[in-house]
């Protein structure tokens, strides 16, 4: 069965301050593919990146970076400077190679302090 | 806009009722996939489609719902004799299934209010 896992809830941070989303996920799959979304407090789910179960380059685009590691089958985001507008729920999901549905993990709700 | 639209965007009923939800795709996208999303958790999936066959539906979809894409375009998801426990935000993606592609873009949803 295939499930993903973000075990903080909510987290809250003063502007400027770096921070890390955890996300472990579970497969039988040998390839797959993993996502990052962000959801706004306008509720719209927002694409930010997806990674193949083959690539285990960790990816930065601007303050966004994605650490991917089979190893302990985690796939975390950090944001680094983070700012108020980075305020949202941010979920971590998974899908197989031959099934295109995609497993959400609960979110993880992070509040950006002025 | 060339986005994924829904419509309504906010939907109220009596428990009981039925509803009907509309999802328009991105132009070309062959796949879409509807999900739930309840207060506090993640998108659940429901059922997908490519082009106008529905090829998955999850144990979630009950018999009071059914999904149709009748012509490969725009997709309806109807709700039968709804119940409070059907209060939710329904989502629609689509996906253009090329090349291994497996982005999914969402619209903006349809919160549903049962009372």
């Amino acid at each position: 069965a295939q499930k993903v896992t973000q075990a903080q809830t909510e987290i809250s941070v003063v502007e400027k301050e770096d921070v890390t989303l955890d996300c472990v996920y579970e497969t039988r799959d040998t390839t797959y593919y993993l996502f990052w979304y962000k959801q706004p407090p306008s509720g719209e789910l927002v694409f930010l990146i997806r990674r193949n179960s083959f690539d285990e380059q960790n990816e930065i685009s601007g303050r966004y970076s994605w650490n991917f590691q089979k190893s302990t089958s985690s796939f975390n985001f950090t944001i680094t400077a983070s700012q108020v507008v980075d305020s949202a729920v941010y979920f971590c999901a998974l899908s197989a190679s031959r099934d295109d549905k995609i497993i959400f993990g609960k979110g993880t709700r992070l509040h950006i302090l002025p | 806009d060339t986005g994924v639209s829904q419509d309504p965007r906010h939907k109220i009923t009596k428990r009981g009722q039925n509803v009907t939800f509309r999802c328009d795709p991105i132009s070309e996208h062959n796949r879409l996939y509807w999900y739930r999303q309840t207060l506090g958790q993640g998108p659940e999936f429901l059922t997908y489609f490519q082009n106008e066959a529905q090829l998955e539906k999850s144990r979630l979809l009950s018999d009071r719902f059914s999904a149709e894409r009748p012509k490969g375009s725009f997709s309806t998801l109807e709700i039968q004799r709804t119940e409070q426990g059907d209060s939710a935000m329904y989502l629609c993606a689509s996906s253009l299934k090329a090349s291994g592609k497996y982005e999914q873009f969402f619209g903006p949803g349809t919160r549903l209010t049962v009372l």
